[in-house]
């Protein structure tokens, strides 16, 4: 039961241009959800998260989007970089029990 | 702070061996968790404890999987016996009880190949 979908497997991005992310999810009873970023041969990182009664937050380069109503979660990466290709993982959580998507690769062109 | 520490990073054995990953989740942190990250399914949550405490093992896939945290500061995740779609790569997080939400700090992770 995939609670947490990114429908998007891949993106390709050209340098300075916007990048965008897209997750939803199915359980309605998700507070807090959390972008992860995940080079290879690493562990995934924290890169930003929000809160279920917010609907934007920011942070530098990286932004992220909640829409309750629609269940999407969106981040927006602006100018993307080539350092910013890797797997981004959208989490979702409630009382500590954390869902994954599948991961979207971004690769940033220089 | 030394992270979410991982061994080994890398295991091959072969079908029917046990297979032991331990996990050292960071100093303070009272809920630790583990994943497995496929191709087909992404990241897995397969069990999380609670200071110390199993909490929800939903999704540990069989009865040939276990996991134990005997303290604080260790866990290990069990496979007997290993079978080679058990292949994967295993992830061990890390996070302090927080109202709100919780950013889990995860493990470099260890690539298990099952021949």
């Amino acid at each position: 039961d995939q609670q947490v979908k990114q429908n998007s497997p891949s993106l390709s991005v050209q340098e300075g241009r916007i990048s965008i992310l897209n997750c939803d999810y199915t359980n309605s009873m998700f507070d807090y959800f959390l972008w992860y970023k995940k080079y290879p041969a690493e562990g995934p990182t924290f890169l930003i998260s929000i809160s279920s009664i917010k609907d934007k937050n920011e942070d530098g380069r990286f932004t992220v989007f909640l829409n309750k109503s629609a269940k999407h979660l969106s981040l927006h990466i602006v100018p993307s970089q080539p350092g910013d290709s890797a797997v981004y993982f959208c989490a979702a959580s409630v009382n500590n029990d954390m869902r994954f998507g599948a991961g979207t690769r971004l690769t940033v062109k220089p | 702070d030394a992270g979410v520490i991982q061994s080994p990073r890398h295991e091959v054995t072969e079908m029917g061996q046990e297979v032991t990953l331990r996990c050292k989740p960071i100093s303070g942190h009272n809920s630790l968790f583990w994943y497995r990250q496929t191709m087909m399914r992404g990241l897995e949550l397969l069990i999380y404890f609670n200071n110390n405490v199993p909490i929800d093992d939903s999704g540990m896939p069989e009865d040939r999987f276990s996991a134990k945290m005997p303290n604080a500061s260790f866990s290990t995740l069990k496979i007997q016996p290993s079978e080679p779609r058990d292949s994967a790569v295993y992830f061990c997080a890390s996070s302090s009880d927080r109202k709100g939400g919780d950013t889990q700090y995860f493990g470099p992770g260890t690539r298990l190949t099952v021949l």
